[in-house]
């Protein structure tokens, strides 16, 4: 079964441009995640989507930063414009979304594109 | 969510046992203790959850005492692909919630 796909893996840009990442989640998943990761540190949420609602998002910069999921599915997250700060790894991440029975719900994450703003 | 304290680096040998203990002091009655594993330029992947007591895998062991403000990851007989930074986290299942990661340990195994 084929896991969480993203791309592009490696997006290089100058300050200013707008830039998009891409994730498809793994068959049947409802539940879907982006995670932005700065070096040495550990992923952070940026956005969570149960089906096609954005459920949480209140750590997604919203000034410049977009993201939707159409049908339910795949999802697309938008830089627009791109900051030097923004250089990161941005992580997708799908669960089950479980059946609300308490059930483990374990997310699988992609391999993450590798953002470097210059 | 329940903070985690974990120590920042760990060196080993292969075929030695690793434990990695985390520190949760504030955590809630009904939070669960996960654990992933994550390699360079790739996402984190789950290793072990657990409540209370003792869960084992194919992977790894968990232990968990009674008064559940820590947990330690045991990983038997590491090779070097074992090489990786480990997170610990935790919070209350269901899982669907989003996972607060802190800076995790990064074990670098020796051959």
């Amino acid at each position: 079964e084929a896991g969480v796909v993203q791309s592009p893996r490696y997006k290089i840009i100058e300050k200013k441009q707008p830039v998009a990442f891409w994730c498809n989640p793994i068959s049947g998943h409802n539940t879907l995640y982006w995670y932005r990761q700065n070096l040495g540190q550990g992923p952070e949420l940026l956005i969570r989507y149960e089906n096609e609602e954005a459920v949480d998002d209140s750590q997604l910069p919203k000034d410049r930063f977009s993201a939707e999921r159409l049908k339910g599915v795949d999802s697309t997250l938008k830089i627009q414009p791109a900051e030097l700060g923004d250089s990161a790894v941005y992580l997708c991440a799908s669960s089950w979304g479980g059946n609300g029975q308490g059930l483990t719900d374990t997310q699988y994450f992609g391999p993450g594109t590798r953002l470097t703003v210059l | 969510l329940a903070k985690t304290t974990q120590p920042i680096s760990m060196d080993s040998y292969e075929g030695q046992e690793v434990n990695i203990t985390c520190s949760h002091n504030n955590i809630a009655t009904n939070d669960y203790i996960t654990w992933y594993q994550q390699f360079p330029s790739q996402g984190p992947r789950f290793i072990i959850q657990g409540y209370k007591t003792k869960v084992t895998n194919e992977v790894a062991s968990l232990f968990i005492p009674a008064d559940r403000k820590s947990s330690t990851l045991s990983l038997p007989r590491v090779s070097l692909s074992d090489t990786a930074v480990y997170y610990c986290l935790v919070g209350a299942r269901p899982g669907r919630r989003a996972l607060t990661f802190g800076s995790g340990t990064r074990l670098q195994v020796q051959p």
